[in-house]
């Protein structure tokens, strides 16, 4: 079983759309968590990141983490065909300076907003 | 923009051939990783430095190796290029420490192996 799976869809959705896009994960020790976007042949860009379980709000996207189903997720509100791209979930435990540290990629979720 | 350049932005090989890849952290970083990302795939952990030394390092092969210099800056060596070497290569500063978790990537090298 692979530390973090998800679903690389492709997902196909209206201009306007809410999208949801999921995350799962096994190892315990993971406390922080990401979201990356990333165009075709570019570098990820970071959208949002959060330590802890509950909600993240930032403009139409909201991260959500669920640490006792090990479960994370962002949704994108209204969403508009410039958010087509792939989604990356990372993840990781917390780090200090010196320690060993690296994220755990998903293997990302292919997005369409159709206009 | 996040401040991390990556040089060059394509390049081509032959099976055999050695490659350096370059990386300009952001400023005030001082941790450095380095990922490959195959087609359709996630980034995968290559290496990661922090102040100079190496700092741990993902399921490669020792032809992988890499450098950080005093400026936070860093190299990526590849030896002996195979086929499946070809990919997007990742590179991700990130501030090291307690805020050290969030990474901020390059746009990358494309390297293709013929």
């Amino acid at each position: 079983q692979k530390e973090v799976e998800q679903d690389p869809g492709p997902l196909s959705v209206p201009e306007g759309a809410i999208v949801s896009l999921n995350c799962t994960y096994s190892n315990s020790a993971f406390q922080y968590f990401m979201w990356y976007r990333q165009y075709s042949r570019k570098g990820p860009e970071l959208l949002m990141y959060t330590y802890s379980s509950g909600n993240k709000e930032d403009g139409r996207f909201t991260a959500q983490v669920d640490k006792s189903s090990k479960y994370i997720s962002l949704f994108i509100r209204d969403s508009q065909p410039s958010d087509s791209a792939t989604y990356l979930c990372a993840m990781g435990p917390l780090a200090s300076a010196g320690n060993n540290r690296k994220l755990i990629w998903g293997l990302g979720t292919s997005l369409a907003v159709n206009p | 923009e996040t401040g991390v350049t990556q040089s060059p932005t394509h390049l081509i090989k032959t099976r055999g051939q050695q490659v350096t890849l370059r990386c300009s952290s952001q400023s005030g970083h001082n941790t450095v990783s380095w990922y490959q990302q195959a087609l359709g795939q996630g980034p995968q952990f290559i290496f990661q430095y922090y102040r100079e030394e190496e700092n741990g390092r993902g399921n490669f092969p020792p032809r992988f190796s890499g450098l950080q210099f005093p400026n936070y800056s860093s190299e990526l060596n590849v030896n002996a290029l195979e086929l499946d070497d070809s990919a997007l290569y990742l590179c991700a500063s990130s501030l090291g420490g307690a805020h050290g978790d969030t990474q901020y990537f390059g746009p990358g090298t494309r390297l293709t192996v013929l």
